[in-house]
């Protein structure tokens, strides 16, 4: 089975401190994701990647910036962290962009205090 | 712009009380529309692709199926184990501004009671 695996399950971190979020992906997966979620608000894409190096805004990337030096890795890093960025993070990757569906990570609940 | 509406919002149900969760879409040359399963505090797991109207898929008491416009999510004689958030995806095809992405909805929440 293909794993997503996010660094940490919870994290707490103070306002204003630069934080990253790690996912690596074991399949070779050439496209990989970061997404936030909230209640009420569903999933919404902050970046993704294509390939290695390579990088795209996705609905929310403000105050946000990502990181792939490896195909495996995708790092979410938040610049300056703030309160509204308290939220469930989530990583997924897929095959390529023909192919089909995601495999989700389990989750990272940040909380910026 | 790619767009996924799910509905109801919640659903509470008995055990054994069989329903529906549907997915309205729009979206310009579905390539695939997803089905994955979230537990509280957990990633989406994997549930179903369906590429064309007309299409269904089953696995234990849930079985999915697709038109041109929505798809709907059947839950037969459910248990308590099947309480969980149902998140409905769509692909765009080549061409689409949302290529190789999936666009979410909202999800249902999804409450079995013994």
């Amino acid at each position: 089975d293909v794993k997503v695996t996010q660094s940490s399950r919870y994290l707490v971190k103070r306002t204003g401190e630069k934080v990253f979020l790690e996912c690596v992906q074991d399949m070779d997966h050439e496209n990989m994701f970061w997404y936030r979620q909230d209640p009420g608000l569903g999933l919404r894409l902050i970046y993704f990647s294509y390939d290695v190096k390579m990088k795209e805004k996705g609905d929310i990337p403000e105050g946000y910036s990502v990181s792939r030096e490896k195909k495996e890795r995708f790092s979410l890093i938040l610049e300056s962290a703030s309160t509204n960025q308290t939220s469930m993070y989530l990583c997924a990757s897929s095959f390529n962009r023909n192919n089909y569906g995601y495999t989700f990570g389990s989750g990272t609940r940040l909380t910026v205090v | 712009e790619d767009q996924v509406t799910q509905s109801p919002e919640a659903l509470r149900l008995q055990e054994g009380e069989s329903s529906s969760l549907n997915c309205s879409y729009t979206v310009s040359g579905l390539r695939g529309l997803f089905w994955y399963r979230q537990d509280p505090g957990k990633g989406p797991e994997f549930l179903f692709t369906l590429y064309s109207a007309g299409e269904e898929k089953e696995k234990e008491r849930l079985k999915a199926t697709l038109t041109k416009k929505e798809s709907f999510l059947h839950i037969t004689a459910p248990k308590p184990e099947d309480s969980a958030t149902y998140l409905c995806a769509v692909q765009a095809g080549a061409g689409g501004t949302s290529y190789g992405k999936l666009t979410f909805g909202q999800g249902t929440i999804l409450t079995v009671h013994p």
